[in-house]
């Protein structure tokens, strides 16, 4: 299976705090995606990083792929209220399947 | 945002009676997706489709059947609902499978009585 397994289920942090979160898998993968969910709401695409990619930005997010580990992690820095979501991974080994885990649930509180 | 519709929003239905949930797309985007969510879960996949008439089975496809006939529609029918499909359905798009990233709709609320 290509599906991935975040860690931890749930994170409870203070504004202004960073968040990290994490992704393990067990296929080789060919990308490895990571999305937001706010309440209720459809999921939303963050980054996409490549296999041949350590590590990759994005505003306040910063993402990086052990591919020796078979391990991502996803590092929000400055939380702010509005993070508050759950955060999932999808990695891919190149099939048409798009999988994704149980999701970690960041709360971050004023 | 990108052109994604399902329809209907929210629906109740009885045990047993057909459900068909909709899924329209305006990106011209060749590969469709649905999944089911339920509390404490992720999105699990049910079945998506990599062409017009091309489908396949996901995670989660027993009870579900699926057809697309257009490149912009992607259809999910229930044959028989059952309470244990009361869940919230997502529809999702991507233009090269895992390749790329996937657009989500706002999703279907079923509830099964």
């Amino acid at each position: 299976s290509q599906q991935g397994e975040e860690d931890p289920q749930a994170l409870s942090i203070q504004e202004g705090e960073n968040a990290t979160m994490n992704c393990s898998y067990k296929t080789s993968i060919n990308n490895l995606q990571w999305y937001r969910q706010n309440s209720g709401r459809g999921l939303v695409h963050l980054i996409l990083i490549r296999s041949n990619e350590r590590e990759k930005h994005s505003g306040r997010l910063r993402v990086t792929l052990d591919t020796s580990k078979k391990s991502s992690s996803l590092l929000i820095t400055a939380s702010r209220a509005a993070d508050t979501a759950s955060y999932f991974c999808a990695p891919s080994g190149g099939y048409n399947k798009l999988i994704f885990g149980a999701g970690t649930r960041l709360a971050v509180h004023p | 945002d990108a052109g994604i519709t399902q329809s209907p929003r929210h629906k109740v239905t009885e045990t047993g009676t057909p459900v068909t949930l909709r899924c329209h797309q305006t990106e011209n985007h060749r590969y469709m997706y649905w999944y089911r969510q339920d509390p404490g879960h992720g999105l699990r996949l049910i079945h998506y489709s990599y062409g017009v008439k091309d489908t396949d089975k996901g995670e989660v496809s027993d009870g579900y059947s699926v057809s697309r006939s257009k490149t912009e529609d992607f259809l999910l029918t229930l044959e028989s609902a059952t309470s244990s499909q009361t869940s919230v359905y997502f529809c999702a798009i991507s233009e090269s499978g895992s390749f790329t990233e996937a657009f989500f709709g706002q999703g279907t609320r079923l509830t099964v009585v």
